[in-house]
Order: C-alpha cells, then sequence, then structure tokens
C-alpha cells in the first residue's frame, strides 16, 4: 500500500508568483483534502476534493484554486502569492462514499513554501 | 477565537517525566481525535474519543473525553525523547472529512 506523497518537499518562491503544488492519494482512496500550516500551529483547512469536485472550502480567497484527477491525484494551486502564504501546505487522503465515511484522513509530508 | 484551545502551547521536560495537554472549548462535540506531528512530518492519528467519560489508552498515552465532551486531555507517563512532537486535538466539522485542528502543544522530551 503505497502512502501519500507530496511534492516538492521545499519550494522557494517570491511576492506576486503563482505556485501548484501536487499530492497523490493513497491507494484506495477518493478524496483529498489541503490544509495550511503556519510554524508551531495547527493545520487549518482550506478545500477538499471528492470525485474531482470541490466538496467543500475554508476561510481562504480565490487566489488558493485546486484540481483533483481521475486517479485521485490532486494539485493546489495559489496565484499572487503573498508573504503570509508561507507556511506547510499538507494534503490528506481517505476514503468517502454513498453511505460510507471513514474518519481517519492519511497525511502526506508536506510541501514547505517560503514567499521572500 | 479558536473553536479548540490546547495548552500548555509549549512544555520542555525531561525523560521519565510524566505531562497532561489540554484541549478545551466551549461548545459540545460528539467525537475528538488526537493527533501528533513530527518534524517533516504530517499529523499522524493517535486515537480518536468518542464516549463523554470515555478513557483510552495507547501504551504511554492516556486519553479522556471529557464528560461534558467539551474538553479532552492526553497524558504520557515516563515521557522518552521519541514522544517529542507536536500533539494536535481534532474534530470534523461540516460533514464530509473536514478537519478542524486546535491551536497545539508542542512537546519536547530531553534525555
Amino acid at each position: 500500500e503505497t502512502g501519500v506523497t507530496q511534492s516538492p518537499t521545499h519550494l522557494i518562491k517570491t511576492r506576486g508568483q503563482q505556485v501548484t503544488l501536487r499530492c497523490s492519494s493513497q491507494s484506495g482512496h477518493n478524496t483529498v483534502s489541503w490544509y495550511q500550516q503556519a510554524l508551531g500551529q495547527g493545520p487549518q483547512f482550506i478545500f477538499q476534493y471528492y470525485r474531482e469536485e470541490e466538496n467543500g472550502r475554508g476561510n481562504f480567497p480565490p487566489r488558493f484554486s485546486g484540481l483533483q484527477f481521475p486517479n485521485y491525484s490532486s494539485e493546489l494551486n495559489v496565484n499572487a502569492l503573498e508573504l503570509d502564504d508561507s507556511a506547510l501546505y499538507l494534503c490528506a487522503s481517505s476514503l468517502m462514499g454513498p453511505g460510507l465515511w471513514t474518519n481517519e484522513q492519511f497525511f502526506g509530508p508536506g510541501t514547505r513554501l517560503t514567499v521572500l | 477565537t479558536q473553536l479548540l484551545e490546547q495548552s500548555p502551547q509549549f512544555l520542555s521536560i525531561q525523560e521519565g517525566e510524566n505531562l497532561t495537554v489540554y484541549c478545551n472549548s466551549s461548545s459540545v462535540f460528539s467525537s475528538l481525535q488526537w493527533y501528533r506531528q513530527e518534524p517533516g512530518e504530517g499529523p499522524v492519528l493517535l486515537v480518536t474519543v468518542v464516549t463523554g467519560g470515555e478513557v483510552k489508552k495507547l501504551k504511554r498515552l492516556t486519553f479522556q473525553f471529557g464528560d461534558a465532551r467539551k474538553d479532552s486531555s492526553l497524558h504520557i507517563t515516563a515521557a522518552q525523547p521519541g514522544d517529542t512532537g507536536l500533539y494536535l486535538c481534532a474534530l470534523y466539522l461540516g460533514g464530509g472529512n473536514k478537519l478542524t485542528f486546535g491551536t497545539g502543544t508542542q512537546l519536547k522530551v530531553e534525555l
């Protein structure tokens, strides 16, 4: 069983640039959630993708967008980067379906984004 | 204001000591989870507590859900350096698998 993987591990960008982060979900999972984690803080929910559709969004502006692909992998895109976007970005995969809900998400190691 | 407040924010102790961290809220929840996050890794689920007053044990870790289901605690006995990490409480809100995390307790256990 392959766990959740994320790429890249680290990334440095400058203000105003755009960034794409990638996540491969765990085998058998169809749902990917993205979280932003500031240093020493708890992760904050950005949004979730289920069957290639956005399935809920946290309090993040529209410049944070995402995609989910038919193989359930996912991308997080951030436009017009700001200094405060510097954080660890985590993705988590899980399994959902009609009448099926599991209460465990499996997290990847994250992508550390630094905005200068 | 944070939905889930954790205390203390930081804790630095010596190997062999006992410790307790807390997760508090003004709201009642149907269940609560505890995660541990080690440096360079994502959070890993330790336990889910569901019933008010419930106590669960995981080796040297003891988790308790308050009777009113508004608070929870994690007690570690004889802490070891491998217990070092960020301890997070969390719960599901709004349907689906959307987790809301607490503010976190950063634990460092030194030799």
